[in-house]
């Protein structure tokens, strides 16, 4: 079983719809949870940060954290093509290394 | 966000050759730097962790005088892939550390022909 489990899609939805990702883990040692997007042939480009349970919101993403379920959440409101892209799910503990361990990513596809 | 930069962005080279791939942190100091490779339609695969002023540490399965990572200064590290063959081609990306957020270079397509 892997540490981190993201559906790989292709979710594709219309313009204006909201977009739910999701990443399930089974390490109870992660504290810091993270979204990426990922255009095609480019780096991930970090989108939300969080550490504790509960929602955080920026602009039109929320990031959803549920330690107690080992469940973590990304909603995107009115969904534009330019959203477009592979969301990738990463989390870590809290040692010292500082390695993320990431999720299989979910491509996204938002339809004019 | 902080800057990664990479470069270069993409390469084509002989195999048998070997290329240099730099990651630098344009405005902060990265004592911890991670390189990663990437295959298409897959998820990242951490290569090794680069640590300024000593020896990289590498993932289990990656051969470390393939895959040669230096970090001389709290700003740059480099990853050269010695005697490049076919197979070596991917998408190779660092990432480097500002306190607890991760941050990651444009990538480098690397094509071995």
């Amino acid at each position: 079983q892997k540490e981190v489990e993201q559906d790989p899609g292709p979710l594709s939805v219309p313009e204006g719809a909201i977009v739910s990702l999701n990443c399930t883990y089974s390490n109870s040692a992660f504290q810091y949870f993270m979204w990426y997007r990922q255009y095609s042939r480019k780096g991930p480009e970090l989108l939300m940060y969080t550490y504790s349970s509960g929602n955080k919101e920026d602009g039109r993403f929320t990031a959803q954290v549920d330690k107690s379920s080992k469940y973590i959440s990304l909603f995107i409101r009115d969904s534009q093509p330019s959203d477009s892209a592979t969301y990738l799910c990463a989390m870590r503990s809290m040692d010292s290394s500082y390695k993320l361990i990431f999720g299989s990513g979910t491509r996204l596809l938002v339809r004019p | 966000g902080a800057v990664v930069s990479q470069h270069p962005s993409w390469v084509i080279c002989k195999s048998g050759t070997s290329v240099k791939i730099e990651c630098r942190s344009l405005d902060f100091q990265a004592t911890t730097m991670f390189w990663y490779r990437q295959f298409p339609k897959q998820s990242l695969m951490l290569m090794a962790t680069s640590n300024e002023g000593s020896k990289a540490t590498y993932e289990q399965g990656v051969e470390k005088d393939k895959f040669l990572i230096n970090h001389a200064s709290l700003t740059l590290s480099t990853l050269t892939v010695t005697s490049a063959h076919p197979e070596d081609s991917s998408f190779y990306i660092c990432s480097a550390t500002v306190y607890t957020e991760a941050f990651f270079g444009q990538g480098t397509r690397l094509t071995v022909v």
